[in-house]
């Protein structure tokens, strides 16, 4: 069954430094999706891209955050000059329709920002 | 501001029994409400979606019901098996509002 893929399974940085979370999202799949999850708490919308713009973002996805497609398979997500706070587990998910369509969610990418 | 909640943090239930798990929001109007399975260190898995519009929605061992007048969505996990154990998450969506997620409940079921 295809699923979806996260690199890397956990990424460790120093504060202020730029990461980059890297998804391959199911591959007939139009719509892509980051969430956050900081430890023990819920689930966060961050951001939605269709047709190679973002469509919706939330209050959390600010100047600090950029998302990008650079090819027909990855969908990324750049955190310019990590904080502290920023360390979460970093979710991706793609849906083949919108958001009331099935989302399949990937296994995460820890971020541990020292 | 949107506020989301889950019946309990955590519930624990006898194999074979009925689980329900409450979802109550205030300050949102959605256009639907989904229900996901988390495992610890893994993604939501979706489970079921209720649109405004749907009073009940069946899945198999699963049931939810939608009530918008108490703004509250019902889960129940029927003939539980302890592999049903997995924090259990409430979504919302709703049109000019942002996808929101409740902060979940964690379900043991015990053989």
């Amino acid at each position: 069954e295809p699923e979806v893929t996260q690199t890397p399974s956990h990424q460790v940085t120093q504060m202020g430094q730029e990461v980059i979370l890297r998804c391959v999202p199911i591959s007939n799949h139009l719509y892509f999706y980051w969430y956050r999850q900081i430890l023990g708490q819920k689930v966060e919308f961050l951001v939605s891209f269709y047709n190679n713009e973002i469509s919706e973002k939330s209050e959390i996805f600010d100047d600090q955050f950029s998302v990008e497609r650079p090819d027909g398979s990855n969908f990324t997500l750049k955190i310019r000059s990590t904080k502290l706070e920023d360390s979460a587990m970093y979710f991706c998910a793609s849906s083949a329709g919108g958001k009331t369509d099935t989302q399949y969610f990937g296994p995460g990418t820890r971020l541990t920002v020292l | 501001s949107q506020k989301i909640e889950q019946n309990s943090e955590a519930l624990n239930i006898q194999e074979g029994k009925t689980a329900t798990l409450t979802c109550n929001y205030t300050n949102y109007s959605p256009a639907y409400l989904q229900w996901y399975r988390q495992d610890p260190g893994r993604g939501p898995v979706f489970l079921l979606l209720i649109r405004e519009n749907e009073k009940e929605k069946r899945k198999e061992r699963l049931k939810v019901t939608f009530d918008t007048t108490l703004k509250q969505s019902l889960f129940h996990i029927t003939a539980s098996q302890p592999a049903d154990s997995a924090t259990y998450l409430c979504a919302l969506d709703g049109y000019g509002q942002n996808f929101v997620f409740g902060p979940g409940t964690r379900l043991s079921v015990l053989p």
